[in-house]
């Protein structure tokens, strides 16, 4: 079955240090990998995808990604983590059909 | 620009009555759109998605429904609403299958069935 894990369920790091959101995805083919941040009370937001090409991308707010194929991971960072960045971080894998497939969500808390 | 519109902000419903969440899109021309809940802030659960007007396909079988009656106009429905209704409702649009930027969101109804 298709499948996408984010094996943590809360992320805690201070201000200013990197941070690292897991994903890991279960898929036949090329799959289009994306991640999405939701504040509180509001929608999924777009940070940033992946189609081809190279294997780190990079997105909004400083937010980037890097695809591992050998590992079927596509790990979100960022050099300097901000309390703004305090959200919840979706991973989606999308395989060119109708639908996608969601990770469960990370909490991400960047503490002053 | 592409917009989209959801509405109402926040719902509270008794138990037994009925339910029209609407969300339009606007700046694009037929997306496919697609009925997200989300329960206790945390995963996304795909309710419908649809890909013309009048087409709707339907992911769980449950207490609701949903309408295109035009092609930006998204509806979600119940005739009678159940306790376990209460969530976070979320739709967004693609403009197709292969769209490569992803879902657009809407910001969301948080309705409580009380």
């Amino acid at each position: 079955a298709q499948s996408v894990a984010q094996p943590e369920d809360q992320v805690n790091v201070a201000e200013g240090n990197p941070l690292t959101v897991k994903c890991t995805y279960s898929v036949s083919g090329n799959p289009y990998l994306f991640w999405y941040v939701q504040y509180p009370n509001r929608g999924l937001q777009f940070l940033l995808k992946y189609i081809t090409g190279d294997n780190l991308v990079k997105g909004s707010y400083g937010f980037e990604a890097e695809f591992n194929k050998s590992q079927t991971s596509f790990h979100l960072k960022k050099p300097s983590a901000l309390v703004s960045d305090s959200a919840l971080y979706f991973c989606a894998v999308e395989t060119g059909g109708f639908k996608t497939i969601f990770g469960a969500g990370t909490r991400l808390f960047v503490k002053a | 620009s592409q917009t989209i519109h959801q509405w109402p902000a926040t719902l509270v419903q008794p138990v037994g009555s009925p339910l029209s969440l609407e969300c339009t899109v606007e700046g694009t021309s037929n997306p496919n759109l697609y009925w997200y809940r989300q329960a206790a802030g945390r995963g996304l659960q795909l309710l419908f998605y649809s890909v013309g007007i009048g087409q709707i396909s339907s992911e769980v079988p449950q207490n609701l429904s949903a309408s295109r009656p035009q092609d930006r106009q998204f509806i979600l429905s119940s005739k009678k609403l159940l306790l376990s209704d209460s969530g976070f409702y979320l739709c967004a649009w693609k403009l197709s299958t292969t769209e490569k930027r992803g879902y657009t969101f809407g910001s969301g109804t948080r309705l409580t069935v009380v």
